[in-house]
């Protein structure tokens, strides 16, 4: 059971570069989300979608952005790298998140931007 | 738009006694639905425990309990018989049914379990 996928697991990007972080689930979610978790700090959220096509802005979404052209995924696009990009980044999926579904969670990747 | 607040940033209990972790909301809505989620060393997120507001019922999933109280907009989570394994990181977590969809954190609490 892949359940929600992300790739890379680590990476390190220079200032200025830029990359897309992968994030596939296989569960005919409706819902997904990006956050971002700073250390020893909760999660925060970046953007979410509430089905393909429909995105929309969380509570950080300066210098990112998502697209969804299908239910199975939803990239994370980091333009121009800034060392305050440093993070952990969490990708997850509901099936119906209005309802109180259960998140379920991609194992995470680790950007640090130097 | 909502915000959830955990105000214990650690906490520490010792192995077989009780714990509880404590959560706030602020929210406009009346129905919506609140979380508690585990995260190991390992990063991956478990979820522990779902509450559904509209259910004046606590809910309890084996030795994990919440204390739910609508119109203090609280909900801490009771862990007893605190087992090593507890020892994570735990979020409360808040998402509207209608509007907010949007599912929000709070900064966690980092519990540690003692032998």
């Amino acid at each position: 059971n892949a359940g929600v996928t992300q790739t890379p697991k680590f990476r390190i990007l220079k200032i200025g570069q830029s990359m897309t972080l992968q994030c596939a689930q296989d569960m005919n979610h409706n819902y997904m989300y990006w956050y971002r978790q700073d250390p020893g700090m909760g999660l925060k959220l970046i953007y979410y979608s509430v089905g393909a096509g429909i995105t929309d802005k969380g509570e950080v979404p300066n210098g990112y952005n998502v697209s969804r052209s299908t239910t199975e995924d939803f990239p994370l696009r980091l333009e121009l790298a800034a060392p305050s990009q440093t993070s952990v980044y969490f990708c997850a999926s509901s099936y119906e998140g209005g309802r109180g579904t259960e998140a379920f969670f991609g194992q995470g990747t680790r950007l640090t931007v130097v | 738009a909502q915000t959830v607040t955990q105000s214990q940033p650690e906490m520490s209990v010792q192995e077989a006694e009780t714990v509880t972790l404590s959560c706030t909301y602020d929210t406009s809505e009346n129905n919506y639905y609140l979380f508690w989620y585990k995260q190991p060393p390992s990063r991956q997120m478990i979820l522990v425990i779902r509450q559904e507001a509209y259910k004046q019922q606590n809910a309890t999933e084996n030795r994990f309990s919440v204390n739910f109280q609508k119109a203090a907009k609280s909900f801490s989570l009771k862990i007893s018989d605190s087992q090593l394994g507890d020892t994570a990181m735990y979020f409360c977590a808040f998402i509207g049914r209608y509007n907010n969809n949007d599912m929000r954190f709070g900064a966690g609490t980092r519990l540690t379990v003692k032998p």
